[in-house]
């Protein structure tokens, strides 16, 4: 089956515990990216990536990195989790192309305390 | 930033009704996309409309573009239980792989 698997699910952290959110698509897609969505403020790009080896700043970058050292995956790293990333982030990923769709993964509901 | 802003925020109907939601953006676009979120899960992708297209259909949905007042709507006939969901446009501008995302409406289908 086709799909975006994100884990964990569901976390919850302390202030400046390094953490990982693993993202892995299945598709042979190219292009992949991390959001987060918070209430009232729909979703904002983190990071996204355009191939292997290749990554770029989205709208809202601070606090985070990501890495692709293979096509298929994509992880988001918090080297230093606050309190202010408490959110809902979602991995997407398409083909590249102008018209192509984005598949999400289920989403991973992190807390930071 | 922020382009997309759909209208209603939220929005409560009959089964059965017809549901319009709108979507309004700010620069010249390459496609408005729609996506649904069922509570807390991951966007599913619904329709895709081109710059040069004005209307789709797919389904129950029925999708326009109006360019030149920067808008679009979402029509849903005939709704469902099934359709209540958050439903968000997005927008993607020339040679830009980069989806601009709207705040989203929430619709409630009343059984």
């Amino acid at each position: 089956e086709a799909q975006v698997t994100q884990n964990p699910r569901y976390l919850i952290t302390v202030t400046g515990k390094k953490l990982t959110v693993t993202c892995s698509q299945n598709m042979n897609h190219e292009y992949m990216s991390w959001y987060r969505q918070d209430p009232g403020l729909g979703l904002r790009q983190i990071y996204y990536s355009m191939n292997v080896e290749v990554t770029d700043k989205g709208d809202v970058p601070e606090g985070y990195k990501v890495s692709r050292k293979e096509k298929r995956n994509f992880p988001l790293i918090l080297e230093s989790p606050s309190p202010n990333q408490t959110s809902l982030y979602f991995c997407a990923s398409t083909l590249l192309g102008t018209y192509n769709e984005q598949f999400f993964g289920p989403g991973t509901r992190l807390t930071v305390l | 930033s922020q382009q997309g802003e759909e209208d209603p925020q939220a929005l409560s109907i009959q089964e059965g009704e017809n549901a319009t939601m709108n979507c309004s953006y700010k620069t010249s676009i390459n496609n408005l996309q729609w996506y649904r979120q069922n509570s807390g899960r991951g966007l599913v992708h619904l329709i895709l409309i081109r710059s040069n297209e004005r209307e789709k259909h797919s389904g129950r949905l029925r999708v326009t573009l109006d360019t030149s007042k920067k808008s679009s709507s979402l029509l849903i006939t005939a709704s469902r239980a099934a359709d209540t969901a958050s439903y968000f446009c997005a927008t993607a501008m020339d040679s830009n792989y980069q989806l601009i995302w709207g705040a989203g409406t929430k619709l409630i289908i009343k059984p």
